[in-house]
């Protein structure tokens, strides 16, 4: 079946550096990809949808400028998390629709922001 | 507002059990409804999906119902094993087509017990 790979798993940094976390889709082209954040206990919240070759559609109350994302082929989207804080601290997921609007996650990555 | 609501706390069953997980919405309309699971530091994995004209759905040992009168799905593992122990989260469909219109619950962290 189709495979989502996310890369790195988990990553600590210091406060006021900037993170890359990369999401592949293996054996599929993935036009659109999604990227998630999940805090402990809590549900999953979309943060942006990922478009090849344009510009990705931020959800409410997310900052683009702070989490940088680009899709630049059909195999891989990039998150940056810039200038990252300790509030930037989360679980980061993304996913591409593999199905009749099915997702398919990657494994996700831990981000600590010490 | 819009809400999904699930079961926040654990539910603990006992192996060879049927385990019945709920997901009740409001203020939606949606087209389908889908169920993930997901275990810990790991991302979500889709497991049925149910369009709002279809009473059940069947897969291996899971079923799954939607009730669009009283607005809630109710998710059933039979034969339980301690192997179906995770996080099982509940997807709405709200934008009347595509993933990218996928709100999550927080999920219903199942625990079956030998």
């Amino acid at each position: 079946g189709a495979v989502v790979s996310q890369h790195p798993s988990w990553v600590i940094c210091k406060s006021g550096t900037s993170v890359k976390i990369e999401c592949r889709s293996l054996d599929f082209q993935a036009t659109t990809m999604f990227w998630y954040r999940q805090f402990p206990k809590q549900s999953l919240m979309l943060m942006a949808t990922s478009n090849e070759g344009s510009k990705a559609t931020y959800e409410q109350g997310v900052e683009k400028d702070k989490f940088l994302i680009n899709h630049a082929s059909l195999t891989l989207s990039t998150l940056t998390v810039t200038s990252a804080h300790p509030e930037d601290s989360s679980f980061y997921i993304c996913s591409a629709v593999t199905g009749a609007n099915v997702l398919t996650f990657g494994a996700g990555s831990r981000l600590t922001v010490l | 507002s819009q809400k999904i609501e699930q079961n926040s706390e654990a539910l603990n069953i006992q192996e060879g059990k049927t385990a019945t997980l709920t997901c009740n919405y409001t203020n939606y309309s949606p087209a389908y409804l889908q169920w993930y699971r997901q275990d810990p530091g790991r991302g979500p994995v889709f497991l049925l999906l149910i369009r709002e004209n279809e009473k059940e759905k069947r897969k291996e040992r899971l079923k799954v119902t939607f009730d669009t009168t009283l607005k809630q799905s109710l998710f059933h593992i039979t034969a339980s094993q301690p192997a179906d122990s995770a996080t099982y989260l509940c997807a709405l469909d709200h934008s009347g087509g595509g993933a990218d219109g996928l709100t999550f619950g927080k999920g219903t962290h199942l625990i079956i017990q030998p």
